[in-house]
């Protein structure tokens, strides 16, 4: 069972550059999100997802787009990177609907702009 | 808007001792959970605990157990008998409802917490 995966683990762009986070999950959740995490300020919500078709913006979504065309893939993408970019991204995933369903996290990946 | 404050940057214990960490919150909502997730340095974030807050009494999990106040506003995580193992970041938060079907989990700062031997 993988749970929550993404790719890539680390990744260093320069200033300007595009590119896409993967992540994929294998356990049926109707809810998928994408988290930053930067040091001092813990993890803040970028843009998440009820359901295929459906995306929504979190508390800091500026630079950042996302789709959801299957339950499964919630990729992020980074249009013209900024060194204010980088930061460790978290993508999560649980079932929608109870606020008590844990969040499943994957194991982040590493973004520098340089 | 909700916040989360964990105002302990960094705590140490001595292994096999116990350790109380600290977590406050604002919010007006009366639906919402509390967790606590470890994250050690491989990165992955883990559920440690949870709390409804509908309920009083306070949730545990083997050594973990909680100290919920909600008029207070506190949630704080106690580690019992602590091991080399609970060395991590701990990330208190906050889950309320965010538009028609979605939620949001509000983080903490983290608390850094050091397991001495």
């Amino acid at each position: 069972n993988a749970g929550v995966t993404q790719t890539p683990k680390f990744q260093v762009l320069k200033t300007g550059q595009s590119m896409t986070l993967q992540c994929a999950q294998d356990m049926n959740h109707e809810y998928m999100s994408w988290y930053r995490q930067d040091p001092g300020m813990g993890l803040r919500l970028i843009h998440y997802s009820v359901g295929a078709g459906i995306t929504d913006q979190g508390e800091v979504p500026n630079g950042y787009n996302v789709s959801r065309s299957t339950t499964e893939d919630f990729p992020l993408r980074l249009l013209s990177a900024a060194p204010s970019q980088t930061s460790v991204y978290f993508c999560a995933s649980s079932y929608v609907g109870f606020l008590g369903s844990p969040l499943h996290f994957g194991n982040g990946t590493r973004l520098t702009v340089t | 808007a909700q916040t989360v404050t964990q105002s302990q940057p960094e705590m140490s214990v001595q292994e096999a001792e116990t350790v109380t960490l600290s977590c406050t919150y604002d919010t007006s909502e009366s639906d919402y959970y509390l967790f606590w997730y470890k994250q050690p340095p491989s990165r992955q974030m883990i559920l440690v605990i949870r709390q409804e807050a509908y309920k009083q009494q306070n949730a545990t999990e083997n050594r973990f157990s909680v100290n919920f106040q909600k008029a207070a506003k506190s949630f704080s995580l106690k580690i019992s008998d602590s091991q080399l193992g609970d060395a991590a970041m701990y990330f208190c938060a906050y889950r309320s409802p965010l538009g028609t079907s979605g939620s949001r989990l509000t983080f903490g700062e983290g608390t850094q917490l050091t397991v001495n031997p």
